[in-house]
This record gives structure tokens, C-alpha cells and sequence, in this order.
């Protein structure tokens, strides 16, 4: 199985400041044939199940504000929030569908500093 | 609009049998995958499986492999999830989610049905 870690496993930013969560697979999740990274990044409230914020390690699924941008290629990428909104407040996680089984990062919690 | 609805949240007995139940609406039910995720109480999400309703080819993660049972009906765009016999480490939320593709992210969920089990 393709392991993934997030870093930190909490943050807490200011309103309006920007945060930053870490992603790393064991192993490349970056397909030759095609030029992808098979990388999501998921957000989960509180209660609520998760959405689909990125796939293809940077591509914003519709209706995701633009604050939200990934990064990254192979084994390491960041998903960041450019400027923290209240309604931000969530776990963040990352999930590699390189290879079955589909695993996810542990989380990542973000607060309001 | 998109939906997947989940039937409503369960109390059972170890060594009881359950099937959870998440119904599909508002997309063709039989041209995507649907998949289970398991999040235990202050946990993170394990993937477990996925089924492809157009002809029920089911994959599953190897950690729950034999422990659990996804199976669909076309008829009525449902798709379970069930066990045969219940332990307190079912304990859990369940979720199903839409994938455009057995390699592919989750682009919709359900609500999610509790599943706790004690004695």
C-alpha cells in the first residue's frame, strides 16, 4: 500500500494569513503515460462529510474558491490556502488513487489563531 | 443535482448482521463507481472498497477484505455495505462516495450512517 503523511498534523493561522499542509506518498504518485498526479485533497467540517476540494494534485474541482491551490509532483505536495476564512476551519486531508487500495494522509486540523 | 443518501444510523450487538444501504440519484447510477469509507470515532479515513453497479466488479482494500461484503442493486441505484458478524471495532461512520473511475478521487459523498455496536 502507498503510505501517505501530512504535515503538520495541526496548524492555527490568523484570519487572512496564509496556511500551508504538506503531503508525501511512499511512493511516486505521478503517472509517466499521462503526466498526472493522481493527488486529491478533501475538506471535512466538523460533522459534515468530506468534499473534494483538488484533484489531479492541482486541478480545483468547480466551486472551490480559488484560495485553495495544490502543488507538487511525484511524492510531495502542499495543498494552501492563500488567505484563512472563518468558514476554513476544517481537517484537510490528501488521498493518492495512483494504486488500489486508495489510501489518505491522516489529516491535517486547521484553526483559527 | 448529484445525491447519494445513506439509510439512518444503527445500534447493534456484537455478533449481529447489518446492511447499510446508500441510494444514488440525479447522475446515471450505473456509469460511476461507488465506494465505502470508514471513519472510526476521532479518526481519520480508510478506504475500503468499491463496486461498479453496471456489472457489480468490486474491489476491495485488502484490510477489509473478508470482513465485509459491497454488493448493488441497478433496479433501485442502491448500494450496500453489510457485515455478517459485528464487532465493537465497527464501531464507526460509514460513507459512501461516487468515483468517476476505480482509480479516481470521490467527487461526491453521502451523509454518512453511524454504525455503533455494544453490548
Amino acid at each position: 500500500d502507498i503510505v501517505m503523511t501530512q504535515s503538520p498534523d495541526s496548524l492555527a493561522v490568523s484570519l487572512g494569513e496564509k496556511a500551508t499542509i504538506n503531503c508525501k506518498s511512499s511512493q511516486s504518485v505521478l503517472y509517466s503515460s499521462n503526466s498526472k498526479n493522481y493527488l486529491a485533497w478533501y475538506q471535512q467540517k466538523p460533522g459534515q462529510p468530506p468534499k473534494l476540494l483538488i484533484y489531479w494534485a492541482s486541478t480545483r474541482k468547480s466551486g472551490v474558491p480559488d484560495r485553495f491551490s495544490g502543488s507538487g509532483s511525484g511524492t510531495d505536495f502542499t495543498l494552501t490556502i492563500s488567505s484563512l476564512q472563518a468558514e476554513d476551519v476544517a481537517v484537510y486531508y490528501c488521498q493518492q488513487y495512483y494504486s488500489s487500495p486508495l489510501t489518505f494522509g491522516g489529516g491535517t486540523k486547521v484553526e483559527i489563531k | 443535482e448529484v445525491q447519494l443518501v445513506q439509510s439512518g444510523a444503527e445500534v447493534k450487538k456484537p455478533g449481529e448482521s447489518l446492511k447499510i444501504s446508500c441510494k444514488g440519484s440525479g447522475y446515471s447510477f450505473t456509469s460511476y463507481w461507488i465506494g465505502w469509507v470508514r471513519q472510526m470515532p476521532g479518526k481519520g479515513l480508510e478506504w475500503m472498497g468499491i463496486i461498479y453497479p453496471a456489472d457489480s466488479d468490486t474491489r476491495y482494500s485488502p484490510s477489509f477484505q473478508g470482513q465485509v461484503t459491497i454488493s448493488a442493486d441497478r433496479s433501485i441505484n442502491t448500494a450496500y455495505l453489510q457485515w455478517t458478524s459485528l464487532e465493537a471495532s465497527d464501531t464507526a461512520m460509514y460513507y459512501c462516495a461516487r468515483q468517476d473511475g476505480s482509480g479516481q478521487p470521490s467527487d461526491y459523498w453521502g451523509q454518512g450512517t453511524l454504525v455503533t455496536v455494544s453490548s
